[in-house]
């Protein structure tokens, strides 16, 4: 089976833009969740996606928005980047109900300038 | 919420053995999770142990989990150069608490 992918995997974007990453998770997973992980904060979650809806939602701006797709890819989107958006963007699939066992994709990498 | 804590660094030779520690918060988790993140990659998830066990064993890994004091632990036997890493733990249900990570750095 092919592992997590996610796209585009660098990205430089300047303050005030807005960004779409996309995740695509293993095949017959509909768990998707996504992470922010930085040096300072370490990993934190985003949000997680079941059957197209959000189910649970972590301390983040509204500016940090997602959605997935009824063949379980999921984007998320950052709009008005602040320069503090600068992270590895994580995103994981789960075969099950719940996100409790995850497969992790590489990442995009964000930078903001 | 979940606080799950982790000491920063950890440092072993080569062939000896690794224990890394994790401590939580939320006694109601239901699967205790370990990941491990090797530079530039996502995070490998490497084993878990379900709340209601003490030991769980997996080839060179070793979990312990103590649920009186919400303390779990990931011991690696015959530790390897390519053991080097990030390592997480993760308690959690429904929605996972990463901990701050663990940096193992195995001397040769």
């Amino acid at each position: 089976k092919a592992g997590v992918t996610q796209t585009p995997r660098y990205l430089i974007k300047t303050r005030g833009q807005q960004v779409t990453l996309s995740c695509s998770p293993i095949s017959g997973h509909r768990s998707v969740s996504w992470y922010q992980q930085t040096p300072g904060q370490g990993l934190q979650f985003l949000f997680e996606y079941f059957s197209e809806t959000q189910r649970n939602k972590g301390n983040f701006p509204g500016r940090f928005s997602g959605r997935q797709f009824s063949n379980s890819r999921s984007e998320m989107n950052v709009s008005t980047l602040e320069l503090g958006d600068s992270a590895l963007y994580l995103c994981a699939s789960s075969p099950a109900g719940t996100a409790a066992e995850q497969y992790f994709g590489p990442g995009t990498r964000l930078t903001v300038t | 919420g979940e606080d799950v804590e982790q000491s920063l660094f950890l440092s072993v030779r080569e062939g000896d053995s690794s224990v890394i520690n994790c401590t939580y918060t939320d006694s109601s988790s239901t699967y205790l999770y370990w990941y491990k993140q090797e530079p530039g990659a996502g995070l490998q998830l490497l084993t878990y142990i379900f709340s209601n066990m003490d030991m769980k064993q997996d080839q060179r890994l070793t979990v312990l989990l103590n649920k009186k004091d919400k303390h779990l632990s990931l011991r690696i036997a015959d530790t390897q150069t390519g053991d080097s890493a990030i390592y997480f733990c993760a308690p959690g249900y429904q929605k996972v608490t990463f901990g701050t990570g663990t940096k193992l750095q195995v001397i040769p």
